[in-house]
């Protein structure tokens, strides 16, 4: 069975700074989607950024941008000019492509940012 | 656009009681999916839909069931409530059959049983 690892609780960064949040992944599939989703206090569950396994360029969005390792199973989010609006909790998710459960997303416990001014 | 509307936002229940959390979506996705959020367990799987007709268990299906009343619709029944079972619950929706797609949420319901 795939499972997801965040192996980090809390985290914490001064505002205008860069912070990366880890995930590792545990697999037997080659082919595979990665998440990342922010959860502001809110309670909205937001896509962040995707990844496909089979795309060696890594993922980027605006200020969020992911390093992949596939050989390490490893899908880090790397913030870039840390914002007061980018506190939140933030879950790795895996989407596997194979069996009857294609499609579904299996989550990390998450890690909860708190971007200080 | 509304995407996935969830109903009540908060619900507070006593044990032994039931409820029916409703889901809907307005982005024409075949696939639907329940979760429950607990303090540092991340979101968890109980149901899931993947086309109109079908439904299958997730992670954490014992005391509940689903309904796929249509297209749009996917709803959550609690038959008798146990304290187990206080959560935010969220709906979530999905083109399933186009590889990677990200699934949508609903802005969660909040269910408390005394």
């Amino acid at each position: 069975a795939q499972t997801v690892t965040q192996s980090q609780p809390e985290m914490s960064v001064q505002e205008a700074e860069t912070v990366t949040l880890s995930c590792t992944y545990d697999t037997s599939e080659s082919n595979y989607y990665l998440f990342w989703y922010k959860q502001p206090p809110s309670r909205q569950m937001i896509l962040v950024i995707r990844q496909e396994a089979y795309k060696q360029q890594n993922a980027t969005e605006n200020r969020f941008s992911v390093n992949f390792q596939k050989a390490a199973k490893s899908f880090s989010l790397k913030i870039s000019d840390s914002q007061l609006g980018d506190t939140a909790m933030y879950f790795c998710a895996f989407m596997g492509l194979g069996g009857g459960s294609q499609g579904n997303l299996i989550f990390g416990k998450g890690t909860k940012l708190s971007v200080k001014p | 656009n509304a995407g996935v509307t969830q109903t009540p936002k908060f619900q507070v229940l006593k044990t032994g009681q039931s409820m029916t959390l409703q889901c809907a979506q307005d982005m024409n996705h075949n696939s639907m999916y329940w979760y429950r959020q607990d303090p540092g367990m991340g979101l968890r799987l109980i149901y899931y839909s993947a086309s109109e007709g079908t439904t299958d268990k997730g992670e954490v299906p014992n005391g509940y069931n689903v309904s796929r009343l249509n297209k749009r619709e996917f709803s959550l029944r609690l038959e008798s409530a146990a304290p187990s079972q206080t959560s935010v619950y969220f709906c979530a929706s999905s083109l399933r059959d186009r590889a990677g797609q990200p699934q949508h949420f609903g802005d969660g319901t909040r269910l408390s049983i005394l």
